[in-house]
């Protein structure tokens, strides 16, 4: 099976711009989690989607949101970009009958 | 809620050598025990797991871990290490039950390997 594929690899805005990033989950993988990975904060959960709803929300600002395809694609949107969303933005997707996440390269988005 | 700490930021070794890093957990709830590897610039790989059952769990690449519920510790282990090895390693844990939805991780230990 293909792996979790994320895309862009590498992205650059400036601040205020808006952005949306894309990960495609492994074949029959129907739960999606994104984190972000920052040297400050480290690994942080952004929020969880299954069958296309959200199941759970990290503490973070209504600038970041999402939202799951019926091919349980799922893409992230971060609006009103600032300086400090500068970081790796990993997807990741669940087995569900071994509790197992398997995580795509990441999105490495640099906020000028 | 749970959460990790991750007892060392940085492990130097040279190679060969045994290595453990250590990582606790807290939680008021059953859990689920995880270690994931990072390469620069890559995302994260499983290394092991821990659900239920045997206490020592063995992973990918050598690695073991032992769950100790009395110590609340999931420390991971290597008899002997190589270059290779050389990466960052998370601790996670979740919620231990089916509608367990997220990964809390630990703020990872960055292992060096010196020849």
């Amino acid at each position: 099976k293909a792996g979790v594929t994320q895309t862009p690899r590498y992205l650059i805005k400036t601040r205020g711009q808006q952005v949306t990033l894309s990960c495609s989950p492994i074949s029959g993988h129907r739960s999606v989690s994104w984190y972000q990975q920052t040297p400050g904060q480290g690994l942080q959960f952004l929020f969880e989607y299954f069958s296309e709803t959200q199941r759970n929300k990290g503490n973070f600002p209504g600038r970041f949101s999402g939202r799951q395809f019926s091919n349980s694609r799922s893409e992230m949107n971060v609006s009103t970009l600032e300086l400090g969303d500068s970081a790796l933005y990993l997807c990741a997707s669940w087995d569900r009958g071994t509790f197992e996440q398997f995580f795509g390269p990441g999105t490495r988005l640099t906020v000028l | 809620a749970q959460s990790v700490t991750q007892l060392d930021s940085q492990v130097p070794v040279f190679e060969e050598a045994p290595v453990e890093l250590r990582c606790n957990y807290s939680s008021s709830v059953s859990v689920y025990l995880f270690w994931y590897v990072q390469y620069p610039n890559q995302g994260l790989q499983l290394l092991l797991k821990y659900l239920s059952g045997s206490t020592l769990v063995k992973g990918i690449n050598g690695f073991e871990a032992e769950f100790n519920k009395s110590q609340t510790s999931f420390h991971l282990r290597k008899p002997s290490v190589h270059i290779s090895d050389t990466a960052e390693y998370f601790c996670a844990v979740s919620r231990g039950d089916y509608n367990t939805d997220k990964l809390i991780f630990g703020t990872g230990t960055r292992l060096q390997v010196f020849p």
